[in-house]
């Protein structure tokens, strides 16, 4: 059974201080996509990485996807109050439908 | 507003009973995917639908059905219902339900079993 654990499960900072979320597995994933969801609301897609040792940016969000493509990390620099929500990682494995989806981070920043 | 809308928004039922979860799509998308989420957890999926027809199976339990409509809206049922049945139910579609391709998440509906 293909797993994508992440870490931390919860993490509560101030406003302006920098994060790291991590999302791993033991399984090689065709690519990778995070999400972010709000309070309320669906999850909505952040970005894909598809390229093991890609990196992408998306404002002060930093997405990179492992070299062997078992794992990604998502920085975040200067967190804003709005950054607020459940992160998600999902994976998809080669000649599979069906996306691997990791438990969530739950990040809160305080004001 | 992701385009992608389910009704109701929530609903409260009792143990033993069944409910029917409703979802459109966006327009033009084909495939719909139907996930459960626990307070707090990440995403359990259910079942996806393309065109029609059964795609892929996840974690769903026999009590539950599903299926996906010539329009293509899509209707998930659940029956007999239990008390950790409670939980948010998502939809998402997407244009051809491949691996790559983005998955637009509804508000979900919120499911209380007492």
């Amino acid at each position: 059974t293909q797993l994508l654990e992440q870490s931390p499960q919860f993490l509560s900072i101030q406003e302006g201080e920098n994060l790291t979320v991590y999302c791993n597995s033991s399984s090689v994933f065709s690519s990778l996509q995070w999400y972010r969801q709000e309070p309320g609301e669906g999850p909505v897609l952040l970005v894909t990485v598809v390229t093991g040792g890609e990196v992408k940016k998306l404002k002060r969000l930093t997405f990179q996807f492992g070299d062997a493509r078992k794992d990604s990390s998502l920085h975040i620099t200067a967190a804003q109050p709005g950054d607020t929500g459940l992160y998600l990682c999902a994976g998809a494995p080669g000649g599979n439908y069906q996306l691997i989806w990791g438990a969530g981070t739950k990040l809160i920043i305080k004001p | 507003d992701s385009g992608v809308t389910q009704t109701p928004k929530h609903l409260i039922t009792a143990t033993g009973q069944r409910v029917t979860l409703r979802c459109s799509p966006r327009s033009g998308d084909l495939s719909v995917y139907w996930y459960q989420q626990s307070l707090d957890q990440g995403l359990q999926f259910l079942i996806q639908y393309y065109n029609g027809e059964e795609r892929a199976k996840g974690n769903i339990l026999e009590r539950f059905s599903a299926q996906q409509f010539p329009d293509l809206h899509s209707e998930l049922n659940l029956s007999s219902l239990e008390l950790g049945d409670s939980a948010l139910y998502f939809c998402a579609s997407s244009v051809a339900g491949g691996l790559v391709d983005i998955q637009y998440f509804g508000a979900g509906t919120r499911l209380s079993v007492l």
